[in-house]
Protein backbone atom coordinates (compact mmCIF):
# COMPACT_ATOMS: atom_id res chain seq x y z
CA UNK A 1 0.00 0.00 0.00
CA UNK A 2 1.12 3.44 -0.70
CA UNK A 3 1.90 6.05 1.94
CA UNK A 4 -0.51 8.29 0.72
CA UNK A 5 -2.86 7.70 -2.14
CA UNK A 6 -5.25 10.30 -3.97
CA UNK A 7 -7.11 9.66 -7.05
CA UNK A 8 -5.37 11.65 -9.31
CA UNK A 9 -8.52 13.14 -11.34
CA UNK A 10 -9.24 15.18 -13.35
CA UNK A 11 -12.33 16.31 -11.40
CA UNK A 12 -14.32 18.27 -13.73
CA UNK A 13 -16.77 20.82 -12.14
CA UNK A 14 -18.40 23.74 -13.05
CA UNK A 15 -18.30 27.22 -11.45
CA UNK A 16 -20.16 27.56 -8.36
CA UNK A 17 -20.17 23.46 -8.02
CA UNK A 18 -19.31 21.83 -4.12
CA UNK A 19 -16.51 19.31 -4.86
CA UNK A 20 -14.56 16.59 -2.63
CA UNK A 21 -11.17 15.20 -2.72
CA UNK A 22 -10.26 11.97 -0.38
CA UNK A 23 -7.14 10.88 0.87
CA UNK A 24 -5.87 7.42 2.57
CA UNK A 25 -2.83 6.78 3.81
CA UNK A 26 -1.70 3.99 5.46
CA UNK A 27 0.85 4.82 8.41
CA UNK A 28 -0.87 5.17 11.89
CA UNK A 29 1.55 7.01 13.92
CA UNK A 30 1.21 10.17 11.43
CA UNK A 31 0.81 12.85 13.46
CA UNK A 32 0.43 16.12 11.09
CA UNK A 33 -1.99 16.23 8.20
CA UNK A 34 -2.20 19.23 6.23
CA UNK A 35 -3.56 19.93 2.51
CA UNK A 36 -1.28 21.74 -0.29
CA UNK A 37 -1.92 23.40 -3.70
CA UNK A 38 -0.12 23.70 -6.74
CA UNK A 39 -0.95 25.39 -9.97
CA UNK A 40 0.46 24.31 -13.24
CA UNK A 41 4.34 24.38 -13.50
CA UNK A 42 4.84 26.07 -10.37
CA UNK A 43 5.82 25.12 -6.71
CA UNK A 44 3.44 23.68 -4.06
CA UNK A 45 1.51 26.02 -1.54
CA UNK A 46 0.01 25.25 1.80
CA UNK A 47 -3.11 25.32 1.55
CA UNK A 48 -4.57 24.32 5.26
CA UNK A 49 -4.01 22.07 8.41
CA UNK A 50 -5.96 19.41 9.13
CA UNK A 51 -6.84 19.27 12.29
CA UNK A 52 -8.20 15.90 14.38
CA UNK A 53 -11.43 17.68 15.36
CA UNK A 54 -12.19 19.22 11.01
CA UNK A 55 -11.41 22.88 10.36
CA UNK A 56 -12.79 25.38 7.95
CA UNK A 57 -10.89 28.06 6.11
CA UNK A 58 -13.90 30.22 3.80
CA UNK A 59 -14.82 27.84 0.98
CA UNK A 60 -12.77 24.92 2.14
CA UNK A 61 -13.54 22.44 4.71
CA UNK A 62 -10.85 19.96 5.65
CA UNK A 63 -11.65 16.72 8.13
CA UNK A 64 -9.69 13.84 9.44
CA UNK A 65 -10.49 10.51 10.45
CA UNK A 66 -7.93 8.86 12.03
CA UNK A 67 -9.78 5.51 12.84
CA UNK A 68 -10.28 4.82 8.86
CA UNK A 69 -6.97 6.97 8.06
CA UNK A 70 -8.41 9.08 5.64
CA UNK A 71 -8.03 12.81 5.25
CA UNK A 72 -10.64 15.20 3.16
CA UNK A 73 -10.99 18.21 1.63
CA UNK A 74 -14.15 19.98 0.61
CA UNK A 75 -14.49 23.17 -1.78
CA UNK A 76 -17.73 24.73 -2.01
CA UNK A 77 -18.76 27.58 -4.58
CA UNK A 78 -15.84 26.53 -6.44
CA UNK A 79 -13.96 29.57 -8.72
CA UNK A 80 -12.37 29.41 -11.59
CA UNK A 81 -9.20 30.32 -9.73
CA UNK A 82 -9.44 26.88 -7.42
CA UNK A 83 -7.97 24.90 -10.50
CA UNK A 84 -4.99 23.30 -9.55
CA UNK A 85 -3.28 20.36 -8.54
CA UNK A 86 -4.42 19.19 -4.24
CA UNK A 87 -1.65 17.35 -2.73
CA UNK A 88 -2.21 15.25 0.81
CA UNK A 89 0.46 15.60 3.01
CA UNK A 90 0.99 13.77 6.17
CA UNK A 91 3.77 14.52 8.33
CA UNK A 92 5.66 11.62 10.90
CA UNK A 93 8.64 12.95 13.37
CA UNK A 94 9.96 15.85 10.84
CA UNK A 95 9.01 14.91 7.63
CA UNK A 96 6.26 15.34 5.19
CA UNK A 97 5.27 12.57 2.57
CA UNK A 98 3.15 13.94 -0.29
CA UNK A 99 0.28 12.10 -2.44
CA UNK A 100 0.75 12.89 -6.14
CA UNK A 101 -2.36 14.86 -5.74
CA UNK A 102 -6.19 15.36 -7.39
CA UNK A 103 -6.30 17.74 -9.92
CA UNK A 104 -9.29 20.27 -9.77
CA UNK A 105 -10.53 22.19 -13.40
CA UNK A 106 -13.34 24.31 -12.94
CA UNK A 107 -14.70 25.77 -15.64
CA UNK A 108 -17.41 28.39 -16.38
CA UNK B 1 10.53 39.29 1.83
CA UNK B 2 12.18 36.87 0.00
CA UNK B 3 10.99 33.33 -0.72
CA UNK B 4 13.11 30.38 -1.43
CA UNK B 5 15.73 30.93 -4.23
CA UNK B 6 16.35 28.37 -6.53
CA UNK B 7 19.11 28.50 -9.31
CA UNK B 8 18.97 28.18 -12.55
CA UNK B 9 15.06 27.78 -13.02
CA UNK B 10 15.72 25.35 -16.46
CA UNK B 11 19.27 23.48 -16.98
CA UNK B 12 19.13 21.07 -20.06
CA UNK B 13 22.36 19.07 -20.05
CA UNK B 14 23.66 15.66 -22.00
CA UNK B 15 24.03 12.92 -20.21
CA UNK B 16 27.07 12.37 -18.24
CA UNK B 17 27.67 15.75 -17.42
CA UNK B 18 27.92 16.90 -13.93
CA UNK B 19 24.73 19.15 -13.05
CA UNK B 20 24.68 21.30 -9.93
CA UNK B 21 21.30 23.33 -8.46
CA UNK B 22 21.58 25.79 -5.57
CA UNK B 23 19.30 27.04 -3.08
CA UNK B 24 18.93 29.80 -0.57
CA UNK B 25 16.36 28.95 2.27
CA UNK B 26 14.59 31.68 3.56
CA UNK B 27 16.24 33.78 6.54
CA UNK B 28 15.88 32.08 9.50
CA UNK B 29 14.67 29.19 8.39
CA UNK B 30 16.71 26.77 10.12
CA UNK B 31 15.23 23.53 7.98
CA UNK B 32 16.49 22.44 4.24
CA UNK B 33 14.24 20.00 2.39
CA UNK B 34 15.43 18.74 -1.16
CA UNK B 35 12.05 17.35 -3.18
CA UNK B 36 12.40 15.61 -6.68
CA UNK B 37 9.15 15.65 -8.72
CA UNK B 38 7.88 13.71 -11.35
CA UNK B 39 4.71 12.57 -13.12
CA UNK B 40 5.61 8.96 -11.81
CA UNK B 41 6.20 9.41 -8.61
CA UNK B 42 5.18 12.56 -7.27
CA UNK B 43 7.08 14.39 -4.93
CA UNK B 44 9.66 12.46 -3.36
CA UNK B 45 12.21 13.88 -0.93
CA UNK B 46 15.38 13.27 -1.11
CA UNK B 47 17.52 14.65 1.56
CA UNK B 48 17.20 17.43 4.52
CA UNK B 49 19.22 19.06 7.00
CA UNK B 50 18.83 20.39 10.26
CA UNK B 51 20.91 23.32 11.16
CA UNK B 52 23.00 22.92 8.27
CA UNK B 53 23.66 18.98 9.48
CA UNK B 54 22.19 16.22 7.05
CA UNK B 55 19.75 14.40 8.69
CA UNK B 56 18.33 11.92 6.50
CA UNK B 57 19.49 10.87 3.19
CA UNK B 58 17.60 8.14 2.56
CA UNK B 59 16.13 9.42 -0.46
CA UNK B 60 18.90 9.91 -2.19
CA UNK B 61 18.75 7.30 -5.05
CA UNK B 62 22.16 6.61 -5.31
CA UNK B 63 25.58 7.67 -5.14
CA UNK B 64 25.25 9.88 -8.43
CA UNK B 65 23.37 12.37 -5.89
CA UNK B 66 25.26 14.46 -3.32
CA UNK B 67 23.93 17.35 -1.56
CA UNK B 68 26.13 19.73 1.02
CA UNK B 69 25.09 22.96 2.98
CA UNK B 70 28.22 24.55 3.94
CA UNK B 71 25.77 27.39 5.63
CA UNK B 72 22.86 28.48 6.51
CA UNK B 73 22.21 30.27 3.45
CA UNK B 74 23.29 27.92 1.25
CA UNK B 75 22.60 24.61 -0.54
CA UNK B 76 23.84 22.63 -3.12
CA UNK B 77 22.56 19.06 -4.75
CA UNK B 78 24.70 17.81 -7.09
CA UNK B 79 24.40 15.10 -9.61
CA UNK B 80 27.42 13.78 -11.40
CA UNK B 81 27.39 11.33 -13.46
CA UNK B 82 23.28 12.80 -14.72
CA UNK B 83 21.40 10.30 -16.59
CA UNK B 84 17.92 10.95 -18.73
CA UNK B 85 16.01 9.74 -16.24
CA UNK B 86 17.11 12.23 -13.39
CA UNK B 87 15.01 14.70 -16.07
CA UNK B 88 12.63 16.14 -13.18
CA UNK B 89 11.68 19.22 -11.53
CA UNK B 90 13.70 19.32 -8.20
CA UNK B 91 12.27 21.70 -5.47
CA UNK B 92 14.24 22.84 -2.51
CA UNK B 93 11.51 24.01 0.80
CA UNK B 94 12.83 25.27 3.79
CA UNK B 95 10.74 25.58 7.44
CA UNK B 96 11.76 26.80 10.66
CA UNK B 97 12.07 25.36 14.23
CA UNK B 98 8.92 25.40 16.00
CA UNK B 99 6.72 24.73 12.75
CA UNK B 100 9.19 22.44 11.00
CA UNK B 101 6.14 20.88 9.33
CA UNK B 102 5.23 24.21 7.56
CA UNK B 103 7.07 24.10 4.41
CA UNK B 104 8.22 26.77 2.52
CA UNK B 105 8.85 25.64 -1.83
CA UNK B 106 11.30 27.22 -4.17
CA UNK B 107 9.95 27.66 -7.93
CA UNK B 108 12.04 24.72 -8.69
CA UNK B 109 14.92 23.61 -11.19
CA UNK B 110 13.56 21.37 -14.76
CA UNK B 111 16.10 19.64 -15.11
CA UNK B 112 16.50 18.18 -18.63
CA UNK B 113 19.40 15.61 -19.17
CA UNK B 114 19.49 14.30 -22.76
Amino acid sequence: RKEVEQDPGPFNVPEGATVAFNCTYSNSASQSFFWYRQDCRKEPKLLMSVYSSGNEDGRFTAQLNRASQYISLLIRDSKLSDSATYLCVVGGYSTLTFGKGTMLLVSP
Amino acid sequence: DAGVIQSPRHEVTEMGQEVTLRCKPISGHNSLFWYRQTMMRGLELLIYFNNNVPIDDSGMPEDRFSAKMPNASFSTLKIQPSEPRDSAVYFCASSSTGNYLKLFFGSGTQLSVL
